[in-house]
C-alpha cells in the first residue's frame, strides 16, 4: 500500500486566493483525519471523517475552511479566501481501529 | 478537554546516551500512542500501548502505560543520529468520540 497521499507537497499562494489540498486515504480505511501543525499550536484536528461522513468539525478554525469527503477514497480541505495566518502543515491521517497513518503533509505558505 | 503534557521539552544528548521522556494527563486514557516525526514528514506510530501497567518494547524503544492511566512514558536506549525528530505522544479523547490528542512533542538532537 502507498500510505496516505497528500498533494500538493508544498504550496504558495497569495493572501485571498482559494487553496485546495488533497487526500487518498488508504484503501480499506474508514476514519479520515485533517490536521494542522504550527510551532505555536503544535498539531490541531481540524476534522474528521467516519465512513465519509463528516463527525466533528468543531476544530475548523472559522467560515474560510472546508473539508469534503466524496467518496471514500477521496477529500479535500479548501481555504477561501486564503490569509497570511492560515500558513502551516496540513496533514491527512486515515485509520481503520485506533491507529492512524499520516500522509507526509502539505506545506502552505500564504504571502 | 483532555491534555497531554510532554516533557521535556526538548534535549539535546550525546551519541549512545539513553533517552526518557513521558506523557502525563489530568485525565483517564485508556489508550497510549508514541509517535515520530521526522523533518517534513508526517508522524509515524512507534509503540501503541492498551493496558495499564503494559510494558512494550519495539527495538531500541521501550514504553509504558502507567498504572494509573495518567500517564506513559517512552524511553530510547542507545541513542543513534537518525533517532533525530519530534516524539509525540497521544491518546484517544473519550469525550468526543474517541479522535485522537497529542501531546505538544518532545525534540530530539543527537551529538555524534
Amino acid at each position: 500500500d502507498a500510505g496516505v497521499i497528500q498533494s500538493p507537497r508544498h504550496e504558495v499562494t497569495e493572501m485571498g486566493q482559494e487553496v485546495t489540498l488533497r487526500c487518498k486515504p488508504i484503501s480499506g480505511h474508514n476514519s479520515l483525519f485533517w490536521y494542522r501543525q504550527t510551532m505555536m499550536r503544535g498539531l490541531e484536528l481540524l476534522i474528521y471523517f467516519n465512513n465519509n461522513v463528516p463527525i466533528d468539525d468543531s476544530g475548523m478554525p472559522e467560515d474560510r475552511f472546508s473539508a469534503k469527503m466524496p467518496n471514500a477514497s477521496f477529500s479535500t480541505l479548501k481555504i477561501q479566501p486564503s490569509e497570511p495566518r492560515d500558513s502551516a502543515v496540513y496533514f491527512c491521517a486515515s485509520s481503520l481501529f485506533g491507529g492512524y497513518t499520516f500522509g507526509s503533509g502539505t506545506r502552505l505558505t500564504v504571502v | 478537554g483532555q491534555q497531554l503534557n510532554q516533557s521535556p521539552q526538548s534535549m539535546f544528548i550525546q551519541e549512545g546516551e539513553d533517552v526518557s521522556m513521558n506523557c502525563t494527563s489530568s485525565s483517564i486514557f485508556n489508550t497510549w500512542l508514541w509517535y515520530k516525526q521526522d523533518p517534513g514528514e508526517g508522524p509515524v506510530l512507534l509503540i501503541a500501548l492498551y493496558k495499564a501497567g503494559e510494558l512494550t518494547s519495539n527495538g531500541r524503544l521501550t514504553a509504558q502505560f502507567g498504572t494509573t492511566r495518567k500517564d506513559s512514558f517512552l524511553n530510547i536506549s542507545a541513542s543513534i543520529p537518525s533517532d533525530v525528530g519530534i516524539y509525540f505522544c497521544a491518546g484517544p479523547n473519550m469525550e468526543y468520540g474517541n479522535k485522537l490528542v497529542f501531546g505538544a512533542g518532545t525534540i530530539l538532537r543527537v551529538k555524534s
